[in-house]
C-alpha cells in the first residue's frame, strides 16, 4: 500500500534552516511528481511546492519562492523540501502528497501524516 | 493566488443531503476541470475524495459527488453519516503562466 512519511521538522529560530524529508514506499517512486502542502495551526490547506518525476519541472508558491528548494532522489525513494530564511508565518505541518493526473488535470491521492515545523525565537 | 471561497461550516442530521460551495475566479475553477475535494478529521492526513470536479477515486463512497457551475464548484453528501464529520477544502489547479494549486479555506460539516 502506499505510505508517505514525513520527518525532519522542528522547532527552529527565526531565519533559520529546516531540511524535511519524506519517504516514499509501495509504489514506484520515480514515476510519480510530489508535492508539499502545509497547514498552519487551526488554519487551512496551503500548497508549497511541485516536482516532476525527473526533477526537471519545479514549482513554488509565492509565499516560498526564494527561500525554499525542492529536491528528489529516486534512487532513495525520497523527497526532500529545504526550507531557509524561515519566518513565524511558515510555521505548519508539512505534508508531502503524490501527484496524479486525472482526464483533466492533476491532484493529490496520496497524504503523509505530515511532519510540524515551528518557528519562533 | 488567492484562496478559493468557501463557508466555515454546514452541518445536517444523519440522513439528510448537505452541499458545500467552494468558489473561485475564471483563472481556476471556472477555467478548468481541475476541482478537487479533500476530508480532514481532526488531527489526520487529508483524504482525496473527489476529483477532475466529479470524479470519484476507488473506496470513497458513492454518496459523495462533485459538481461544478460557472466559477462554483460544489460537494454534495447524501444520507449523511456521524463519520462525515469533518473538515472539507476543494482545491483548483491552474496552469497559467506560472501553474500552481490554490485551496479554499475549508468548510466543518457537523452531524447533528
Amino acid at each position: 500500500q502506499v505510505q508517505l512519511v514525513e520527518s525532519g521538522g522542528g522547532l527552529v529560530k527565526p531565519g533559520g534552516s529546516l531540511r524535511l524529508s519524506c519517504a516514499a514506499s509501495g509504489f514506484t517512486f520515480s514515476d510519480y511528481y510530489m508535492s508539499w502542502i502545509r497547514q498552519a495551526p487551526g488554519k487551512g490547506l496551503e500548497w508549497v511546492s511541485y516536482i516532476s518525476s525527473s526533477g526537471s519541472t519545479i514549482y513554488y508558491a509565492d509565499s516560498v519562492k526564494g527561500r525554499f528548494t525542492i529536491s528528489r532522489d529516486n534512487a532513495k525513494n525520497s523527497l526532500y523540501l529545504q526550507m531557509n530564511s524561515l519566518r513565524a508565518e511558515d510555521t505548519a505541518v508539512y505534508y508531502c502528497a503524490r501527484v496524479r493526473y486525472g482526464d483533466y488535470g492533476p491532484y493529490f491521492d496520496y497524504w503523509g501524516q505530515g511532519t510540524l515545523v515551528t518557528v519562533s525565537s | 493566488q488567492s484562496a478559493l471561497t468557501q463557508p466555515a461550516s454546514v452541518s445536517g442530521s444523519p440522513g439528510q443531503s448537505i452541499t458545500i460551495s467552494c468558489t473561485g475566479t475564471s483563472s481556476d475553477v471556472g477555467g478548468y476541470n481541475y476541482v478537487s475535494w479533500y476530508q480532514q478529521h481532526p488531527g489526520k492526513a487529508p483524504k482525496l475524495m473527489i476529483y477532475d470536479v466529479s470524479n470519484r477515486p476507488s473506496g470513497v463512497s458513492n454518496r459523495f459527488s462533485g459538481s461544478k457551475s460557472g466559477n462554483t464548484a460544489s460537494l454534495t453528501i447524501s444520507g449523511l453519516q456521524a463519520e462525515d464529520e469533518a473538515d472539507y477544502y476543494c482545491s483548483s489547479y491552474t496552469s497559467s503562466s506560472t501553474p500552481y494549486w490554490v485551496f479554499g479555506g475549508g468548510t466543518k460539516l457537523t452531524v447533528l
